[in-house]
């Protein structure tokens, strides 16, 4: 099993531009959750999915929305770029409430 | 758990020594606390976990003690060793409405001196 995978590693962007940062999980986990991760802090919660079809706000949703259309993939758009979303992405995934969350590798994403 | 601040608090320990790493949690109805463990340039790594019924649970060289009463989590790691050393983080868990998301700390980073 690959995990759960992220693309890309690195992404700049400049103020206002849109893009979607990519997560894929081979494990059949139907939780899945997008934080981000700014220095010397915590990961807070940006959205969640507890199956395909279903999504939620966590708690710093605005500026990102997300899909769910499978199981394995859960997309994270930026749609209009901000400085103030300068910082580490990750996603996440689980067995429905199971407390043990499997990470992927982070996006460090730079707004201009 | 902890509130969010700009400066990770450090703890540096000798190579083979015990290293006990604190957490004050806020929301006593949670079900579940647990630690994780990120390593630089990589996604956080699951630890262990505490049921909010248990008051202690023991893994492969790391302990966490639940102190419910003051609202307390602490993990502790037996024969410290330099793969040890990383930023750790609590995290509790509250079912129901929230569905199970995670509500992180603000990490303390470890160092394991050789």
């Amino acid at each position: 099993n690959a995990g759960v995978t992220q693309t890309p590693k690195f992404q700049v962007l400049k103020t206002g531009q849109s893009m979607t940062l990519q997560c894929a999980q081979d494990m059949n986990h139907e939780y899945m959750s997008w934080y981000r991760q700014d220095p010397g802090m915590g990961l807070r919660l940006i959205h969640y999915s507890v199956g395909a079809g279903i999504t939620d706000q966590g708690e710093v949703p605005n500026g990102y929305n997300v899909s769910r259309s499978t199981t394995e993939d859960f997309p994270l758009r930026l749609l209009s770029a901000a400085p103030s979303q300068t910082s580490v992405y990750f996603c996440a995934s689980s067995f429905g409430q199971d407390p043990q969350q499997f990470f992927g590798p982070g996006t460090r994403l730079t707004v201009l | 758990g902890e509130s969010v601040g700009l400066h990770l608090p450090t703890l540096s320990v000798q190579e083979g020594d015990n290293s006990i790493i604190n957490c004050a949690y806020s929301n006593s109805a949670s079900d579940y606390f647990i630690w994780y463990k990120q390593e630089s340039g990589k996604g956080p790594q699951f630890i262990i976990d505490i049921r909010s019924n248990m008051d202690k649970r023991q893994g492969q060289r790391v302990t966490v003690l639940l102190n419910k009463t003051v609202k307390h989590l602490s993990l502790q790691i037996a024969a410290t060793q330099p793969g040890d050393s990383a930023v750790y983080f609590c995290a509790e868990i509250l079912y129901g409405g929230s569905q199970g998301n995670l509500i992180f700390g603000k990490g303390t980073k470890l160092s394991v001196k050789p």
